[in-house]
């Protein structure tokens, strides 16, 4: 049921680098929300974007930027790497305006920062 | 602000029935959610709350008090595969769900 798609599925970086993770939306969907998940947590919001604008981030640096396209795929990208980013970045697509705007997730991309 | 409140780990017995609560604080309220995620999984909607009272979907119930800021995930007859971490989030006035830290679900045999 899913449908949302996330790349790569693992990767590894160096403290410093910059990485881009990417996501294909759920057909019918115009709404993707990132979440970074680290180990033995909850879901952290991270922002999420509507109609290509960004419309609503939570407590994340300026580093972490994302973008939207015309087909409601999504990137995500965080510069200046550093060893705490090491975490499960979640994807989960919706289709804003409906009454219950329940989130489907993606599988994430497991990063991981050394 | 939000703050989600849950317990961090809970065990039972195959067949039996848990109960998961989850406590929040939030400023504007615009529905409870429950999510399931299995180990190395992306998490799965379960249920989803507006207006005070019991929703049951088949085993799953989730029940929620909002002037207690309440909620809870019933499990029946259990089963080994409900083992996994039950993710209770709450959209505030901006519609986004907030997380809280999960409770870890084991069922024993």
């Amino acid at each position: 049921e899913t449908g949302v798609t996330q790349s790569p599925t693992h990767l590894i970086k160096t403290r410093g680098q910059q990485v881009t993770l990417r996501c294909s939306s759920q057909s019918g969907h115009n709404t993707v929300s990132w979440y970074q998940q680290a180990l033995g947590q909850g879901p952290q919001f991270i922002f999420q974007y509507y109609r290509e604008e960004e419309n609503g981030r939570g407590n994340f640096p300026p580093r972490f930027s994302g973008l939207q396209f015309p087909n409601y795929s999504s990137e995500l990208n965080v510069n200046a790497l550093e060893l705490d980013d090491s975490a499960l970045y979640l994807c989960a697509s919706s289709f804003q305006g409906a009454t219950n705007e329940k989130l489907f997730f993606g599988s994430g991309t497991q990063l991981s920062v050394l | 602000g939000q703050n989600i409140d849950q317990p961090t780990e809970m065990t039972a017995t195959e067949g039996a029935i848990v109960q998961i609560n989850c406590t929040y604080q939030t400023s504007g309220f615009n529905g409870l959610f429950w999510y399931q995620q299995h180990a190395g999984e992306a998490p799965t909607f379960l249920s989803y709350n507006v207006l005070d009272g019991l929703e049951e979907k088949g085993r799953f119930s989730s029940f929620l008090s909002r002037s207690k800021g309440y909620s809870y995930l019933l499990l029946k007859e259990l089963q080994m595969k409900d083992s996994a971490s039950y993710l209770c989030a709450v959209a505030g006035g901006s519609y986004i769900p907030t997380f809280g830290r999960g409770t870890s679900l084991i069922v024993h045999p």
